[in-house]
């Protein structure tokens, strides 16, 4: 049972323009969501992160929306730059989980020059 | 310079033996973590550890085992017992492991290949 899920394996996107990667989850004890990015045989850099107390957060180019009536969140990027192009994974955790984190299964996102 | 280091990245080893993957962190992080990556798959937590001398299973410790005897270092074993231990190994730690919201940091993993 996925409870974290990533819908799109792929995205594609010009440079400049806006890049939307969205994650959907079921458990809703999840109180804590995460966005990293992963380059091919190295381990995930943390982009940002949001609390389910608010439903935004924004840090330069990378902004992530909650909306948990839906259970569903989503990260933008603006503008899009080729030095995005990696995998996006979204992951969630709980307290008294010990902040273990339930990956999604990732988007490639590959933005073309 | 503060960060995760694992060691080997890369790791070849024959069926049937165990295999011990290294992790260590100079973060002053409580709390440390075990996943493993499949193709086209997200990360599956093996193990993980709030405080030394202590460990939890996470969703697929069966095949591994691991030790805290420190608060740096929380390598893990790959046991014979794994069925297909073939994949990415990702080491992670944060602040404390559960006290308010807690942001993971990751290794650079290590490849382990079984032949």
């Amino acid at each position: 049972d996925q409870q974290v899920k990533q819908n799109s394996p792929s995205l594609s996107v010009q440079e400049g323009r806006i890049s939307i990667l969205n994650c959907d989850y079921t458990n809703s004890m999840f109180d804590y969501f995460l966005w990293y990015k992963k380059y091919p045989a190295e381990g995930p850099t943390f982009l940002i992160s949001i609390s389910s107390i608010k439903d935004k957060n924004e840090d330069g180019r990378f902004t992530v929306f909650l909306n948990k009536s839906a259970k569903h969140l989503s990260l933008h990027i603006v503008p899009s730059q080729p030095g995005d192009s990696a995998v996006y994974f979204c992951a969630a955790s709980f307290w008294g989980s010990a902040r273990q984190l339930t990956f999604g299964s990732g988007t490639q996102l590959t933005v073309l020059p | 310079d503060g960060g995760i280091t694992q060691s080997p990245k890369y790791l070849f080893r024959k069926e049937g033996q165990n295999v011990t993957l290294s992790c260590e962190q100079n973060l002053n992080h409580d709390a440390m973590y075990w996943y493993r990556q499949d193709p086209g798959q997200g990360l599956r937590l093996i193990y993980y550890s709030q405080i030394v001398n202590d460990f939890q299973k996470g969703d697929i410790a069966e095949g591994y085992s691991v030790s805290r005897e420190k608060k740096e270092s929380f390598p893990l074993t790959v046991t014979s017992a794994q069925k297909n231990p073939t994949a990415f190994y990702l080491c992670a730690s944060s602040q404390s492991g559960g006290i308010g919201t807690d942001t993971q940091y990751f290794g650079p993993g290590t490849r382990l290949t079984v032949l």
